[in-house]
């Protein structure tokens, strides 16, 4: 079965840094890969995913993501935060073998001013 | 489209009363999904279903029932409600798992 590891928790990063969010995933067989973003007091919404195809995935509000097979990695990526950026990411796998997708237990992005 | 509508927004339940959390989508997807989110946990899957009349438990599937009669619409039954289901829950539709998760705006449960 396929799981899904975000290495942190909580990420402080000062306003306009550079940051990036870890997530690990294992499955047996090809995966499909999502990236949300919870803001305060709301549901989930989509960033990016990979399905195939271009290892570097864009998203929107600037993230991008690389699939690293060798590495079973879909790290989440952005060159300069913003104060806006403050909300939880959640990182998703499901194969094609599932009806369901498996999110990971979310990291807290803080941004410092 | 309204999209993915979850009813009521907040609820505070007696220990051993029970409700029914209504989720609603206009997208017309097969795909729907029970999840609740506890600080620091993510979320975790209660039940899903693939379409109309058809139903499954997902990892945290205790106290809590489905129906899904319906495309559009997939009620979580609480029976006997406990403290341990205090908690945000989310539903969420997809025309399939390698698409979008549309998610509600989430209902807050407390049980006292």
């Amino acid at each position: 079965a396929q799981s899904v590891t975000q290495l942190d928790s909580q990420v402080p990063v000062f306003e306009e840094a550079p940051v990036e969010l870890r997530c690990n995933y294992s499955s047996s067989v090809s995966v499909y890969l999502f990236w949300y973003v919870q803001y305060p007091n709301q549901g989930l919404q989509l960033l990016l995913k990979y399905l195939s195809g271009s290892t570097l995935v864009k998203g929107i509000n600037g993230f991008e993501a690389e699939f690293n097979k060798s590495q079973t990695s879909f790290h989440l990526r952005k060159p300069s935060v913003h104060i806006s950026d403050t909300a939880e990411y959640f990182c998703a796998v499901s194969d094609a073998r599932d009806d369901k997708i498996i999110f990971g237990k979310g990291t807290r992005l803080h941004i410092l001013p | 489209n309204a999209g993915v509508t979850q009813t009521p927004k907040f609820r505070i339940l007696k220990i051993g009363q029970s409700m029914t959390l209504q989720c609603t989508q206009d997208m017309n997807h097969n795909y729907m999904y029970w999840y609740r989110q506890d600080p620091g946990m993510g979320l975790k899957l209660i039940y899903y279903s693939v379409g109309a009349g058809i139903t499954d438990k997902g990892e945290v599937p205790n106290g809590y029932n489905v129906s899904r009669s319906t495309t559009e619409d997939f009620p979580l039954r609480l029976e006997l409600a406990a403290p341990s289901q205090t908690s945000v829950y989310f539903c969420a539709s997809t025309p399939g798992t390698h698409y979008e998760q549309y998610f509600g705006p989430g209902t807050r449960l407390t049980v006292t």
